[in-house]
């Protein structure tokens, strides 16, 4: 079983450049979510997604976008590289409300901006 | 506002002791508690849940953990360390009604386990 599948593995951008983190799940989850991860600070929430055509801002929104276009994937743009932008990006689905179900989680993209 | 805490950023243990990890959590209504593990450059795994049901939550490779309400704790532990067991470890609350992406999670603690 793949479960979800992130890629790149690893990235290196300059500032300003643009990328799309892409986010890939084959376990017809409806919900779906971007964390950035950075040391000793666990995992904040960027965006999520509670079905297709739906997405909605966690924690950390600022500098990214996201859109949902089918159940499947969820990329996570970045418009202008900021240095502030390094970190490890996890993607995760479940496949209810989230509230009592485990999130499954890709195993990161891990991106430094210079 | 929810929160967890998670006490000790580090944990050493020998091979074959008890491992007990920390986790204290804020909610103002009822949570349910997650313990995750990710190993090194892969993403988290779920260990175990809890849900309401029993307050002693068993889960993958031989770990558990009991919810204690009074303490508003969720600590995982288990009784003899493996070496397979070195990675970091990550309590998480959320709780009915909350926003849909409200999984709050801890920053972490990672074990160490010595031969």
């Amino acid at each position: 079983n793949a479960g979800v599948t992130q890629t790149p593995k690893f990235r290196i951008l300059k500032i300003g450049q643009s990328m799309t983190l892409q986010c890939t799940q084959d376990m017809n989850h409806n919900y779906m979510y971007w964390y950035r991860q950075d040391p000793g600070m666990g995992l904040k929430l960027i965006y999520y997604s509670v079905g297709a055509g739906i997405t909605d801002k966690g924690e950390v929104p600022n500098g990214y976008n996201v859109s949902r276009s089918t159940t499947e994937d969820f990329p996570l743009r970045l418009e202008l590289a900021a240095p502030s932008q390094t970190s490890v990006y996890f993607c995760a689905s479940s496949y209810d409300a989230g509230w009592d179900q485990p999130q499954h989680f890709g195993d990161g993209t891990r991106l430094s901006i210079l | 506002a929810q929160s967890v805490t998670q006490l000790g950023s580090h944990v050493s243990v020998s091979e074959g002791a008890l491992v007990l990890l920390r986790c204290n959590y804020s909610s103002s209504v009822p949570p349910y508690l997650f313990w995750y593990v990710q190993y090194p450059n892969q993403g988290l795994q779920l260990l175990l849940k809890y849900t309401s049901a029993a307050t002693l939550v068993k889960g993958i490779n031989g770990f558990e953990a009991e919810f204690k309400k009074s303490e508003t704790s969720f600590h995982l532990s288990k009784p003899s360390a493996h070496m397979s067991d070195a990675a970091e470890y990550f309590c998480a609350v959320s709780h009915y009604g909350g926003s849909q992406g409200n999984l709050i999670f801890g920053k972490g603690t990672k074990l160490s386990v010595k031969p």
